[in-house]
């Protein structure tokens, strides 16, 4: 099965601040990727998909770049509303295997 | 509006039965496949089920296979996790989710609240 590796498991940051986070798959999964955001006590909501496609309704300050094995999230400046764990999936084929998540902090 | 009520979580005991609820509005449920991940307390995501929207084909984290069995009724918009020989590691939030697709394996773009399965002596 596919692994997929995210980096850094936590991180501190200013409001403000250029955010990257990383997720590395162990097998190239083209574009398969989505991004999700977790604030604490609160459901998953989908950020991006296709790797790179904005979902409805999120913030432009959120983007996502890569294909094949590796990629990125980035918030390009960084808001208090903002903290949160976020966690990417591939979705090419099953299992669908999420990231280990990363934690954002202000 | 896409709602997802979860539904059916409780405390059980190592070995015992479960079936979890997912009652689906707001889309055409039959349209969609579904999904169920799954949250252990202060843990990450883990993917554990998928269904197609006509229930023909199903998949499975090796985590739950032989264990779970993910069901679906369109009559009454509603998705089912039916899970036997639990394990306290089976312990955690568990979510329904919207596929976005009828067929193929896609991510999820809606989330229910979550029900909490508790497996304890």
């Amino acid at each position: 099965d596919i692994q997929m590796t995210q980096s850094p498991s936590s991180l501190s940051a200013s409001v403000g601040d250029r955010v990257t986070i990383t997720c590395r798959a162990s097998q190239g999964i083209r574009n398969y990727l989505a991004w999700y955001q977790q604030k604490p006590g609160k459901v998953p909501k989908l950020l991006i998909y296709a790797a790179s496609t904005l979902q409805s309704g999120v913030p432009s300050r959120f983007s996502g770049s890569g294909s094949g094995t590796d990629f990125t999230l980035t918030i390009s400046s960084l808001q208090s509303e903002d903290v949160a764990t976020y966690y990417c999936q591939k979705y090419n084929s099953a299992p669908l295997t999420f990231g280990g998540g990363t934690k954002v902090e202000i | 509006e896409v709602q997802l009520v979860e539904s059916g979580g409780v405390v059980v005991r190592p070995g015992g039965s479960l079936r979890l609820s997912c009652a689906a509005s707001g889309f055409t449920f039959r349209d969609y496949a579904m999904h169920w991940v799954r949250q252990a307390p202060g843990k990450g995501l883990e993917w554990i089920s998928f269904i197609t929207w006509d229930g023909v084909f199903t998949y499975y984290a090796d985590s739950v296979k032989g264990r779970f069995t993910i069901s679906r009724d369109n009559r009454k918009d509603s998705l089912y996790l039916q899970m036997i020989s639990l394990r306290p590691e089976d312990t955690g939030v568990y979510y329904c989710a919207k596929g976005n697709s009828s067929s193929s394996i896609r991510y999820s773009d809606h989330w229910g609240q979550g029900t909490l399965v508790t497996v304890s002596p």
